[in-house]
């Protein structure tokens, strides 16, 4: 079964210019979320969809932060403008619906100079 | 608001010992607790996940146990080994919001 696969792995880019991330989940799963990893500290929910719905977007920055899921499977995580605190490791995670487990993808290493 | 501590931070052990990594959390209304694998780069491994209603779960070297009462819980990794050398995340879920500890970053040393 293939994990779930994030791209790019790294990224470089200037305060206030804009950056998008994408999301493969493992195929069949239903709830896809997006975390954020500041050096040092645990994954920080950012936003879940359920199939395409966003079941919980709280603790995402809706003025420079968009995400969206447009079939139900892919998703792309956006940043515009980005700031130099959101230098940080996006991490993309999927769960299948009836079980607990989150299966996490690699990540996404971004630096904002 | 729950929160999720790990202690220590950092933790250097010599090869072949046994050691304990520990986690509390503030709420005690959790549904499961985690236990993850990061290594430098990379995204997380989930090592063992304990339900509310389990005291524990064992996987090979590794046992994870849970006091949901008192909000603690400990990874117990026996026979340490230099592939062990990670940082080991613990998290606590509830109606699927998943909270994360910092983190303690394991170094065994050969």
């Amino acid at each position: 079964e293939a994990g779930v696969a994030q791209s790019p792995r790294y990224k470089i880019i200037e305060k206030r210019q804009s950056v998008a991330f994408w999301c493969n989940p493992i195929s069949g799963h239903a709830t896809l979320y997006w975390y954020q990893q500041i050096l040092g500290q645990g994954p920080k929910l950012l936003i879940q969809f359920q199939n395409n719905g966003v079941v919980d977007d709280s603790q995402l920055p809706k003025d420079r932060f968009s995400a969206e899921r447009l079939k139900g499977v892919d998703s792309t995580l956006k940043i515009q403008p980005a700031k130099l605190e959101d230098s940080a490791v996006y991490l993309c995670a999927s769960r299948h619906s009836g079980k607990d487990e989150q299966y996490f993808g690699p990540g996404t290493r971004l630096t904002v100079t | 608001k729950q929160e999720v501590t790990q202690i220590p931070a950092a933790l250097s052990v010599p090869e072949g010992e046994n050691l304990v990594l520990n986690c509390s959390f503030t709420d005690s209304a959790i549904y499961n607790l985690q236990w993850f694998r990061q290594d430098p780069g990379k995204g997380l491994t989930s090592l063992l996940l304990i339900q509310s209603s389990q005291r524990e779960q064992t996987s090979g070297r590794l046992n994870a146990s849970l006091d949901k009462s008192s909000g603690r819980s400990t990874l117990y990794i026996a026979a340490s080994q230099p592939g062990d050398s990670a940082t080991y995340l613990c998290a606590v879920n509830r109606d699927d919001k998943i909270i994360f500890g910092k983190g303690t970053r394991l170094h065994i040393l050969p």
